[in-house]
C-alpha cells in the first residue's frame, strides 16, 4: 500500500491541452517532491516544495503543496509531446528518520501530436 | 558533476545465482539510498547510508539483501540466492544532508540496474 496516492493513474491527451496530477496522503511531509521517469531511466527531479501552500512554477508546470502539507497537486498548461512519461510524487514524512522517500505510484502521461 | 552512476543497467541471472550491482554518488553527497521499483509501482526504499554507516534498513530487506559503503564513496548490493520476485529495477540516488542551514531534501536518481531473474 503507497503511503502517497495519485491520481489517476494514467491520462491521455492532446498537445496542447492542460493536465492536472493529484498526489494525496492522511501524513504529513516535512517536504514533497516530483519526478519524472521515462521507461528504463531513474527519475529526474523536477522540484521541492517544503512551506505549506507552496507554489512553485517551472516554465509550463505548475506545482503546489497543500497548505496542511499533506497534498500536492502538478499542473500542465499547453501540454508538448515532451511532457509524456511517469509523474511520480516522494515525500519524506515528519515523523520518519530524515532518509527515506515514500513515493506514490506514479501517474502515465502521454501527450499525443 | 556527472550525476549518480550504476552498473550495470541491465543484469539477466538464473534463479540461486549471486548479484552484484554498483553505485556512485554525487561526488559532494554523503548519503545514499537505495530504492527497489516493480511494474506499475513507485521506487520503496529499501536502505540508506550517511557516509559509511548504515542507517536504517527497510522490512523489505530480506536477509539475502546486503549493502555496504565501506569508504563512504560508491555502494554495492548484493543479492544472494535470487529468486524470480527480486526481478525489478533497483535505483540508487544520492544527497547532501546537514542539520545546519543547508538542509537537503533533494535526492538525486541514477539510471537504475534492472534486474531479470530467469
Amino acid at each position: 500500500t503507497q503511503l502517497l496516492e495519485q491520481s489517476p493513474q494514467f491520462l491521455s491527451i492532446q498537445e496542447g491541452e492542460n493536465l492536472t496530477v493529484y498526489c494525496n496522503s492522511s501524513s504529513v511531509f516535512s517536504s514533497l517532491q516530483w519526478y519524472r521517469q521515462e521507461p528504463g531511466e531513474g527519475p529526474v527531479l523536477l522540484v521541492t516544495v517544503v512551506t505549506g501552500g507552496e507554489v512553485k512554477k517551472l516554465k509550463r508546470l505548475t506545482f503546489q503543496f497543500g497548505d496542511a502539507r499533506k497534498d500536492s497537486s502538478l499542473h500542465i498548461t499547453a501540454a508538448q509531446p515532451g511532457d509524456t512519461g511517469l509523474y511520480l510524487c516522494a515525500g519524506a514524512i515528519t515523523t520518519d528518520s530524515w532518509g527515506k522517500l515514500q513515493f506514490g505510484a506514479g501517474t502515465q502521461v502521454v501527450v499525443t501530436p | 558533476d556527472t550525476g549518480v552512476s550504476q552498473d550495470p543497467r541491465h543484469k539477466i541471472t538464473k534463479r540461486g545465482q549471486n548479484v552484484t550491482f554498483r553505485c556512485d554518488p554525487i561526488s559532494e553527497h554523503n548519503r545514499l539510498y537505495w530504492y527497489r521499483q516493480t511494474l506499475g509501482q513507485g521506487p520503496e526504499f529499501l536502505t540508506y547510508f550517511q557516509n559509511e554507516a548504515q542507517l536504517e534498513k527497510s522490512r523489505l530487506l530480506s536477509d539475502r539483501f546486503s549493502a555496504e559503503r565501506p569508504k563512504g564513496s560508491f555502494s554495492t548490493l548484493e543479492i544472494q540466492r535470487t529468486e524470480q520476485g527480486d526481478s525489478a529495477m533497483y535505483l540508487c540516488a544520492s544527497s547532501f544532508f546537514s542539520r545546519g542551514p543547508r538542509m537537503d531534501y533533494e535526492q538525486y536518481f541514477g539510471p537504475g540496474t534492472r534486474l531479470t531473474v530467469t
